[in-house]
């Protein structure tokens, strides 16, 4: 079974411009989340969407935006790029609404790099 | 504010050897602790969830424990391989408002030398 993939793998932009990045959940899981992370840092919250439906957002501006689709895998999409927004974007899938009993599977994750 | 803090941030032992990590938080109400591993550039992995009636927990080499009251946990690693080379991060979770977080630690980054 294939796990959680992401594309790209890797990924340099110019500030301004606007990048999406794509998560495939493992096959049966309904919900996905994303992450941002910092070199040197634990990751940071930044969207959980479950059926298809925003079910939590972090601390991050407007710039950054999400969806899922109907087959459950879902894009995040960040406009007008900054160099502080350079990280490695973590997706993770779970079978349903994060909670305490769940667990979440992260993928390789897509390494942004903003010049 | 709901934090949670590691130490030491990195650690370099000789293979074969034993180490602790630790983890303290602030987080409020707890819902649960997870361990995770990192390897550089790839996603973390799950080592162990603990909830607050736990007190030590094991998967192979790793075991974890927690104090609820004290608000500490701590991973061991028995008899360290090379393949432990890794972050650890300690993520702890709670439920507000029906939402369920995940609040992250800032991660150990374990080097093992042969």
């Amino acid at each position: 079974d294939a796990g959680v993939t992401q594309s790209p793998t890797h990924l340099i932009k110019t500030r301004g411009q606007q990048v999406t990045l794509r998560c495939s959940p493992i096959s049966g899981h309904k919900s996905v989340s994303w992450y941002q992370q910092v070199l040197g840092q634990g990751p940071q919250f930044i969207f959980q969407y479950y059926e298809k439906e925003e079910r939590g957002r972090g601390n991050f501006p407007d710039r950054f935006s999400a969806r899922q689709f109907p087959n459950y895998s879902s894009e995040l999409n960040v406009n007008a790029l900054l160099l502080g927004d350079s990280a490695l974007y973590l997706c993770a899938s779970s079978t349903s609404r994060l909670n305490k009993n769940t667990e979440a599977f992260f993928g390789q994750g897509t390494r942004l790099t903003v010049v | 504010k709901n934090q949670v803090e590691q130490s030491p941030q990195s650690l370099i032992i000789l293979e074969g050897k034993n180490c602790t990590l630790q983890c303290n938080y602030t987080v409020s109400p707890f819902s649960n602790l997870r361990w995770y591993k990192q390897d550089t550039g790839r996603g973390p992995v799950s080592l162990t969830i603990m909830t607050f009636s736990e007190n030590t927990k094991s998967n192979g080499r790793y075991t974890a424990t927690l104090d609820a009251d004290t608000k500490q946990s701590s991973l061991h690693i028995t008899a360290s391989q090379l393949s432990d080379s890794a972050s650890y991060i300690c993520v702890v979770s709670l439920t507000l408002d029906s939402n369920y977080q995940l609040i992250w630690g800032a991660g150990t980054k374990l080097i093992i030398k042969p």
